[in-house]
């Protein structure tokens, strides 16, 4: 069974500050991984996804998350935060077999103050 | 109409009342899902169909019922619902239901239920 762990309900961050969304996952063999972001009274958008070859993956907005596989992470990294970021972020696991269906995290907040 | 969308956006219904939720995508997808989002939990995957078949139902109460007349659409009928079933409900589309590094899921705006 795979599950999704994300560290944070809430993370706050200044306008041009570092942002770092956390995400660790357990699966018995290496799944793909997603950010989805959703805006308030908005359905789900995928940021990025890792699948195969390089653990760096960037996305929409200026966002990437690494792949880490000694420490089953995809952390999610911007380096300046804008206020249109404020949002909630959810890491997301499938199969690389079976069916695609997706194993959410519960999600994070990220508020962002000017 | 693009991508995926959800109607009603917004319904209020009594315990006793029957209801259905719409999804439709316009991508030519050929896997649609059903996902509940409740506050302070994980997206939970309800219902996956794919081709109009279901392939996947994660132990939902009978009291949500889902239909898949083509590939387009989705609907979920609702009935003798309880007030925990308040929640946002999300549709999804992908190209196809087997795993894959192109299939990706796209959500619709979903359609936020409360249940008096």
């Amino acid at each position: 069974a795979q599950s999704v762990t994300q560290l944070g309900s809430h993370v706050s961050v200044s306008e041009g500050a570092l942002v770092l969304l956390r995400c660790n996952y357990s699966s018995s063999v290496p799944p793909y991984l997603f950010w989805y972001v959703q805006y308030p009274n908005q359905g789900l958008q995928l940021l990025l996804k890792y699948t195969t070859g390089a653990t760096l993956v960037k996305g929409i907005n200026g966002f990437e998350a690494e792949f880490k596989k000694s420490e089953t992470s995809f952390h999610l990294t911007k380096p300046s935060a804008h206020m249109s970021d404020a949002a909630e972020y959810f890491c997301a696991v499938s199969a690389q077999t079976g069916y695609s269906t997706l194993t959410f995290g519960k999600g994070t907040m990220l508020l962002v103050s000017p | 109409e693009t991508g995926v969308t959800q109607t009603p956006r917004h319904l209020v219904m009594g315990m006793t009342n029957k209801k259905s939720l719409k999804c439709e995508q316009h991508l030519g997808h050929n896997a649609m899902y059903w996902y509940k989002q409740s506050a302070k939990k994980p997206l939970e995957l309800m219902f996956v169909y794919s081709l109009e078949e279901r392939v996947e139902n994660n132990s939902v109460p009978s009291r949500f019922s889902p239909e898949c007349p083509n590939s387009s659409h989705l609907f979920l009928h609702l009935h003798t619902l309880q007030p925990e079933d308040s929640a946002l409900y999300l549709c999804a589309s992908s190209r196809d239901v087997t795993s894959g590094s192109y299939n990706e899921q796209f959500f619709g705006p979903g359609t936020r239920l409360t249940v008096l």
